[in-house]
């Protein structure tokens, strides 16, 4: 199993750009969810997701779109960068939802610095 | 304001030492996990406490959760270099979502 795979590692945008971030999970797990991550601020959940087709909105949404057409990617949409939106980007997933225990598998993170 | 409550942020010691990192809250949790992340990955999961007062193990780790179920500490015996990194603890709020919210993390640097 390669985990949850993230694409690209890293990217420099200029403000008003858009992109989107590549997240994959092959471990058929139903929760997927982003997080950002910025010094001293620990992470942040972005956008979440309980299921192909089902998306939340988590605790900085702002700037940020996802959906979830298949169980196992989960992409991050950037619709006009603005340089708050530096930051180092983690997709997880887990098999979550119903049991406390479950482990939430983060993928290798992707360093966006928007200019 | 910070659900999870992280301390010291930062710490700097010798290889041998002991040290505890402290994981507060004023709300109650059904779980507690602690992750650590090293320069350039993602967190992987060390531990997750789920009843109150249970202390956990792994090597020269020692977590603890709280009686309440409020707070937890992570716990080094004889520091080593491959110690250094990010600690994070994340808990899952009783009675509410299932999402679990993060820390700031405590960066820990143990010198050789």
């Amino acid at each position: 199993n390669a985990g949850v795979t993230q694409t690209p590692k890293f990217q420099v945008l200029k403000t008003g750009q858009s992109m989107t971030l590549q997240c994959a999970q092959d471990m058929n797990h139903e929760y997927m969810s982003w997080y950002r991550q910025d010094p001293g601020m620990g992470l942040r959940l972005i956008h979440y997701s309980v299921g192909a087709g089902i998306t939340d909105q988590g605790e900085v949404p702002n700037g940020y779109n996802v959906s979830r057409s298949t169980t196992e990617d989960f992409p991050l949409r950037l619709l006009s960068a603005a340089p708050s939106q530096t930051s180092v980007y983690f997709c997880a997933s887990s098999s979550f939802g119903r049991e406390v225990k479950d482990t939430q598998y983060f993928g290798p993170g992707t360093r966006l610095t928007v200019l | 304001t910070q659900l999870l409550e992280q301390s010291p942020q930062f710490l700097s010691i010798q290889e041998g030492e002991n040290l505890t990192v402290y994981c507060n809250s004023s709300s109650v949790f059904s779980s507690l996990q602690w992750y650590r992340q090293e320069p350039g990955e993602g967190p992987v999961l060390l531990v997750t406490v789920v009843t109150g007062g249970e202390v956990k193990k792994l090597k020269r780790l020692t977590f603890q959760f709280g009686d309440a179920r409020k707070d937890s500490s992570l716990h080094i015996t004889a520091a080593q270099p491959g110690d250094t990194g990010l600690y994070l603890c994340a808990g899952v709020r009783a009675g509410g979502s299932y999402i679990p919210t993060f820390g700031r993390g405590t960066s820990l640097i143990v010198h050789p």
